[in-house]
């Protein structure tokens, strides 16, 4: 079953405006990931955050971490046409698998 | 490097026919994944593999055989086909699982999309 359920479903934003998505799980991790899939390829691993971390930063990138409300989110600023595509948050349990939420499709217009 | 590769990019099938998908990987990674995407619904285990030789059963595994016989290759069967299984077809792969929170990311190949009619 999926551990990970991102929220929203969709996104649209003008390009240099701020996207942000956010991921809900059910049971204790080690760490979580977020991937990006654009349209007709596979997923790009963009971010890992540890389950002690709180906060991390990867160029126009933030993600934050609340193991107490069992959330992440995920920032992208200053965003452009090519950051147009799904992203996804995977929980990473203790058992050589991640389980991946349906994801979030943003949409950035020029 | 290529990476991840996944043979062939598109397959329609018939249902009953069999076919197999090949994923192949060159950086000397352990672990090897079979996911499926439908929409709307993420991406599912199929079947993984911690090493050479050995396989594991994932979320959705009905329907499938995977084999391993090599590091760098993991197979994906479908013995039978049915329209439930129209899908594209991920293959992932990493470098190793030290536990304790060190999980390292997943490569992925671009895709298999299989049509089964």
């Amino acid at each position: 079953s999926q551990q990970g359920e991102e929220d929203p479903q969709a996104l649209s934003i003008q390009e240099g405006e701020n996207a942000t998505m956010n991921c809900s799980y059910k049971t204790s991790i080690n760490n979580l990931q977020w991937y990006r899939q654009n349209s007709g390829r596979g997923l790009v691993h963009l971010i890992l955050i540890r389950s002690n971390e709180r906060e991390k930063h990867s160029g126009r990138l933030r993600v934050t971490l609340d193991t107490s409300k069992k959330s992440s989110s995920l920032l992208i600023t200053a965003s452009r046409a090519a950051d147009t595509a799904s992203y996804f948050c995977a929980t990473d349990g203790d058992d050589y698998k991640l389980s991946f939420g349906a994801g979030t499709t943003v949409t950035v217009r020029a | 490097n290529a990476g991840v590769t996944q043979t062939p990019k598109f397959r329609v099938l018939k249902t009953g026919q069999s076919m197999t998908l090949l994923c192949a990987q060159d950086m000397n990674h352990e672990y090897m994944y079979w996911y499926r995407q439908d929409p709307g619904m993420g991406l599912r285990l199929i079947h993984y593999s911690v090493g050479e030789g050995t396989t594991a059963k994932g979320e959705v595994p009905d329907g499938y055989n995977v084999s391993r016989l090599k590091k760098q290759n993991f197979l994906l069967g479908l013995e039978s086909a049915a329209p439930s299984q129209t899908s594209v077809y991920f293959c992932a792969s990493s470098y190793s699982y030290t536990g304790g929170g060190s999980y390292n990311e997943q490569f992925f190949g671009p895709g298999t999309r299989l049509t089964v009619l």
